[in-house]
């Protein structure tokens, strides 16, 4: 069966300093992968999703990046975090339409 | 107006209640949809596909309504254990990403 795991599961990082979510998918080969962000009081909005390995599509403007140097890790980064950017990271897999969420790292910049 | 729309709620039931949620989506091209129960600060899981016949499983009960553009939730016999958020979710093709609504809150009291 599939598995995905994410970590950290909560972190607490300063202001503009730099950020990595890894995502692992298990179980599974050339899945579709997915980075969400859900702020408090918030929906789930799509950040990035990749359907291969170095292939990365963007759906919104900001100071993260990702990126995919293996067929099943995603990676969130980013180089100088705003206050903005709290809230919880969850990586998604998808098989037939359907979506699967990691755990999810919830992240909290002060 | 929003791609998916949902009430925000909170509804706040008694167990053994019946409880309805509409959804309401604007791509009329859109072709897969889903509901998802999300826990408070966990992971949102898959609850269920709607197909456009409908269907159920045990207490719930998915419907489209393809002409109004909108999807149902129904629960039977609520249960303490159904209290969650309940997101609806729209897939425009199948290729593209899940849009997410932003979740009806649910409340089942004993």
């Amino acid at each position: 069966s599939q598995t995905i795991h994410q970590w950290p599961a909560t972190l607490v990082q300063p202001v503009g300093s730099p950020l990595s979510l890894e995502c692992t998918v298990e179980g599974t080969s050339n899945p579709n992968l997915y980075w969400y962000r859900q702020a408090a009081g918030r929906g789930l909005q799509l950040l990035f999703y990749s359907v291969g390995i170095g292939q990365i599509s963007s759906e919104v403007p900001q100071n993260l990046s990702a990126s995919r140097p293996q067929d099943r890790q995603f990676i969130l980064s980013s180089k100088k975090l705003l206050l903005s950017d709290s809230g919880f990271y969850l990586c998604a897999w998808s098989l037939r339409g359907e979506l699967y969420f990691g755990p999810g790292t919830r992240l909290t910049v002060l | 107006r929003k791609e998916v729309e949902q009430d925000p709620g909170p509804f706040n039931v008694p167990e053994g209640a019946t409880v309805a949620f509409n959804c309401t989506y604007s791509n009329s091209a859109s072709q897969s949809f889903f509901w998802y129960r999300q826990d408070c600060r966990k992971e949102p899981k898959l609850l269920m596909s709607v197909y456009s016949s409908g269907n159920e499983d045990g207490r719930f009960t998915a419907q489209l309504n393809r002409a109004s553009q909108y999807i149902s939730l129904l629960i039977r016999d609520s249960k303490l254990s159904d209290s969650a958020t309940y997101l609806c979710v729209v897939q425009n093709s199948g290729n593209t990403p899940l849009v997410f609504g932003k979740g009806t809150r649910l409340s089942v009291i004993a």
